[in-house]
């Protein structure tokens, strides 16, 4: 069966520092990704998603990037944080054709202080 | 761009009492419905979907929704809930070519024993 890992669960960082928040996906090939922010009464908000290895498509201008170096691992980073990035973050798989349901991972609780 | 409305942002019922959150969303092609739920303390996951056939769909737990495309909307349904319905709900919609959901901004639902 698929597997979805997200971590770390909680990280508190300071402004202006370096942020790197991992996903991996088990039991699939080749499966579509996503980054979603959640933030309390705006819902999910989708950050990034990707197709394949390398391929990274952002929904949102921000302070944020993404990377895909392997073909189950998703990447979150930003070289410096912002107060405003504080949030919920959650990872995502699909399968990679049509319209699926999307697996949830248990998300990462990031405060930039 | 898709948008997808849930009017409802905090529902406070008794247990059996009968629950009905609204959805709408703006496409007005072919799209793919979504009900999410977030219990507390666990991943967002999925409660029933629509993709096409009989607009009436069930889902786990006794959860059922309607697609109405006249209305553009697919609100959920239960009969009688539970103090364990306590949670986050999501409406999410993809459409057109696109695979990827919008998602709602989320009804709260508090159910007292």
């Amino acid at each position: 069966s698929q597997t979805i890992h997200q971590w770390p669960a909680t990280l508190v960082q300071p402004v202006g520092s370096p942020l790197s928040l991992e996903c991996t996906v088990e039991g699939t090939s080749n499966p579509n990704l996503y980054w979603y922010r959640q933030a309390a009464g705006r819902g999910l908000q989708l950050l990034f998603y990707s197709v394949g290895i390398g391929q990274i498509s952002s929904e949102v201008p921000q302070n944020l990037s993404a990377s895909r170096p392997q073909d189950r691992q998703f990447i979150l980073s930003s070289k410096k944080l912002l107060l405003s990035d504080s949030g919920f973050y959650l990872c995502a798989w699909s399968l990679g054709t049509g319209a699926n349901v999307l697996t949830f991972g248990a998300g990462s609780r990031l405060t930039v202080l | 761009a898709q948008s997808v409305s849930q009017h409802n942002h905090h529902v406070i019922l008794s247990e059996a009492a009968s629950l009905e959150l609204g959805c709408n969303y703006s496409y007005g092609g072919t799209v793919n419905l979504f009900w999410y739920v977030q219990y507390p303390g666990q991943h967002l996951q999925l409660l029933l979907k629509y993709f096409s056939g009989d607009p009436l769909v069930k889902g786990i737990k006794g959860f059922e929704a309607e697609f109405i495309k006249s209305k553009f909307s697919f609100n959920l349904r239960k009969p009688s809930v539970q103090w364990s319905d306590t949670a986050e709900y999501f409406c999410a919609v993809s459409s057109g070519g696109s695979y990827i959901p919008t998602f709602g901004r989320g009804t709260s639902l508090i159910v007292h024993p």
